[in-house]
Parts: C-alpha cells; sequence; structure tokens
C-alpha cells in the first residue's frame, strides 16, 4: 500500500486535458510544497515533470501543470498527444520516519 | 553531460546479499544527493534511501532499515548500494538517481536500472 493515492488510470483522447489526482496527508501533501511527478515510459527510467508542486523543469512542455489543494496535488496534462501514454506518479517530502514517499502510479492511455 | 552507470543484472539466492553500483560523471560528485528507487515487476516506484556523497551520511527508508547500506567511493565517483538477507520479492529493477534540490523531490538523472532477481 503506498502512502500516495493515484488512481490506478486514467485516459483520454488526442487533443483532450486530464487531470491526474495525488492524495496524502497533513504529513506529506498537505504540509509541504515539495510534490513532483515523474513520467515513466515501459522500460524506461522516470523523468520529472514537475517539482515543488507547479515548477517545470527546463524542456518539459508547458502542456503539463501543477497544483495542489489541501491534501492533493495534481497533475494536469493539457492538448494530449500520443506520446503522453505512460505511467505518472507523484512523489512528496514527509515528516514521518520515510522522509520520501512515491505514489502508486496511474496509467495514462491516449485513445 | 550528466551520466550514472549502474552495474550489471544480478541473480541471488534468498538470503544472500546484492551489492549495486552506480558510476556517476559529467558533474561534480560530490555537491549532490544520491537516491536509490527500486521498481518491482509490474510494479510502481518505491524510494529506498538517500546518501550525501559528500559526508557520506545516509538516509533510509524505515521499510529497509537494518537490511540496506548505501556507501560512496569519492575516488571514482560511485555509489553503492548493498540489500541483505533478500527475499523473493527483492526482485526488482534497481535505480539510482541524482537529487538536485533540499526537498529530495527533484531527481534530474537517472541510472538504466539493474535488475536484482531473487530465486533459489
Amino acid at each position: 500500500q503506498s502512502a500516495l493515492t493515484q488512481p490506478a488510470s486514467v485516459s483520454g483522447s488526442p487533443g483532450q486535458s486530464i487531470t491526474i489526482s495525488c492524495t496524502g496527508t497533513s504529513s506529506d501533501v498537505g504540509r509541504y510544497n515539495y510534490v513532483s511527478w515523474y513520467q515513466q515510459h515501459p522500460d524506461k527510467a522516470p523523468k520529472v515533470m514537475i517539482y515543488d508542486v507547479t515548477n517545470r523543469p527546463s524542456g518539459v512542455s508547458n502542456r503539463f501543470s501543477g497544483s495542489k489543494s489541501g491534501n492533493t496535488a495534481y497533475l494536469t496534462i493539457s492538448g494530449l498527444q500520443a506520446e503522453d501514454e505512460a505511467d505518472y506518479y507523484c512523489t512528496s517530502y514527509t515528516s514521518t520516519m520515510t522522509p520520501v514517499v512515491f505514489g502508486g502510479g496511474t496509467k495514462l492511455t491516449v485513445l | 553531460q550528466v551520466q550514472l552507470v549502474q552495474s550489471g543484472a544480478e541473480v541471488k539466492k534468498p538470503g544472500a546479499s546484492v551489492k549495486v553500483s552506480c558510476k556517476a560523471s559529467g558533474y561534480t560528485f560530490s555537491k549532490y544527493f544520491m537516491h536509490w528507487v527500486r521498481q518491482a515487476p509490474g510494479q510502481g516506484l518505491e524510494w529506498m534511501g538517500i546518501i550525501n556523497p559528500s559526508a557520506g551520511t545516509t538516509t533510509y527508508a524505515q521499510k529497509f532499515q537494518g537490511r540496506v547500506t548505501m556507501t560512496r567511493d569519492t575516488s571514482t565517483s560511485t555509489v553503492h548500494m548493498e540489500l541483505s538477507s533478500l527475499r523473493s520479492d527483492d526482485t526488482a529493477v534497481y535505480y539510482c538517481a541524482r537529487e538536485v534540490s533540499s526537498s529530495w523531490t527533484v531527481a534530474d538523472s537517472w541510472g538504466q536500472g539493474t535488475l536484482v532477481t531473487v530465486s533459489s
């Protein structure tokens, strides 16, 4: 059981927008603005897409955006493209004995 | 450019130990912490711990306390992760990843992964 809860799957058609949620607690997502999102294609290493809730690393498309409300963080992908089909993981810093936790991952299917 | 090159695949018997290496290049090794993250077949990412290559200090996930040891060799810019008392559910791809922030949640470069198979 992961510390952060994500939906197992989401889907959308090309050009549409989707949002993936990441629900934690007041010890992690709700306490710190240290939430990142990673994209992972099959048999590839993860790639950071969003960090510190809303920031995009250089080179990441501005179709990717992040936000947070209370204990839940969100990743929104607008203008869906076939290449966006991948697994997405959220991660957060926590105040617990394990300072970094991942969500269980969400499989994005582009229809 | 930043490169993290990991050691090759391993097959181990239950109860044994495994040591995975990660050689860094293209940046100042001592300036950036290094994570170890694993991924069981068909499963999600699991954080194992982090090492400060400069001081050699470590922080481990509670789940792996007592079973994992992370070390570094500054002369070769290499970090190592040793996991002991292996069980079948330790079968996974193990990644090293460079941390670029103080939040421990921004890993900008990853190794290629090392498959560790635990089987009798």
